[in-house]
């Protein structure tokens, strides 16, 4: 299978605490993306990171991207009880159509005031 | 939420009814998409339209029939469904060639029964 695998499944943290969540993929990509959805609603997207980066900010969230380990991570920093969320990578494979995004299982955060 | 709407957000049907589900994107994109949500599994893609043409039809049974008369509007016709069709549809659109990131409508909740 092509896409990718978010780790951890579910995670709960306090309010005020970091969240990570890692995202795995198997063959090489253009660019990965991160997006969230709030309970049975759209999607929202987040952040892109390209192959060719390695570090991308916005706001309080931060991703990585080690294309050798074929791997990204999304931090979420001073979480929030909004924030309670599902989040998903998303991968753009190399020699693939643009258009076509990959998506994991998702990690669903939950943030406990 | 605004820039892609779908309609109705829920819907019940039995399986011997027709109904159709519709998107529009408020974006000015010439990329649209359906997807699949299903409990425990990852987004499926169903179809892409790029300018109007369809691009990807991700081996989607007959029962579901794409239809995208111009680049902001596309709709999802529906017959004689199973009950394992229930899901989350999503509408997304995107623009094709030169943006990667999709922005996702709200979704329509469909209950087959």
């Amino acid at each position: 299978s092509q896409q990718g695998e978010e780790d951890p499944q579910a995670l709960s943290i306090q309010e005020g605490e970091n969240a990570t969540m890692n995202c795995s993929y198997k063959t090489s990509i253009n660019n990965l993306q991160w997006y969230r959805q709030n309970s049975g609603r759209g999607l929202v997207h987040l952040i892109l990171i390209r192959s060719n980066e390695r570090e991308k900010h916005s706001g309080r969230l931060r991703v990585t991207l080690d294309t050798s380990k074929k791997s990204s991570s999304l931090l979420i920093t001073a979480s929030r009880a909004a924030d309670t969320a599902s989040y998903f990578c998303a991968t753009v494979f190399s020699g693939g159509s643009n258009y076509k995004l990959t998506f994991g299982k998702g990690t669903l955060l939950t943030v406990n005031p | 939420e605004t820039g892609v709407t779908q309609t109705p957000r829920h819907l019940v049907m039995g399986m011997t009814n027709k109904k159709s589900l519709k998107c529009e994107q408020h974006l000015g994109h010439n990329a649209m998409y359906w997807y699949k949500q299903s409990a425990k599994k990852p987004l499926e893609l169903m179809f892409v339209y790029s300018l109007e043409e369809r691009v990807e039809n991700n081996s989607v049974p007959s029962r579901f029939s794409p239809e995208c008369p111009n680049s902001s509007h596309l709709f999802l016709h529906l017959h004689t469904l199973q009950p394992e069709d229930s899901a989350l549809y999503l509408c997304a659109s995107s623009q094709a060639g030169v943006e990667e990131t999709q922005y996702f409508g709200p979704g329509t909740r469909l209950l087959v029964l």
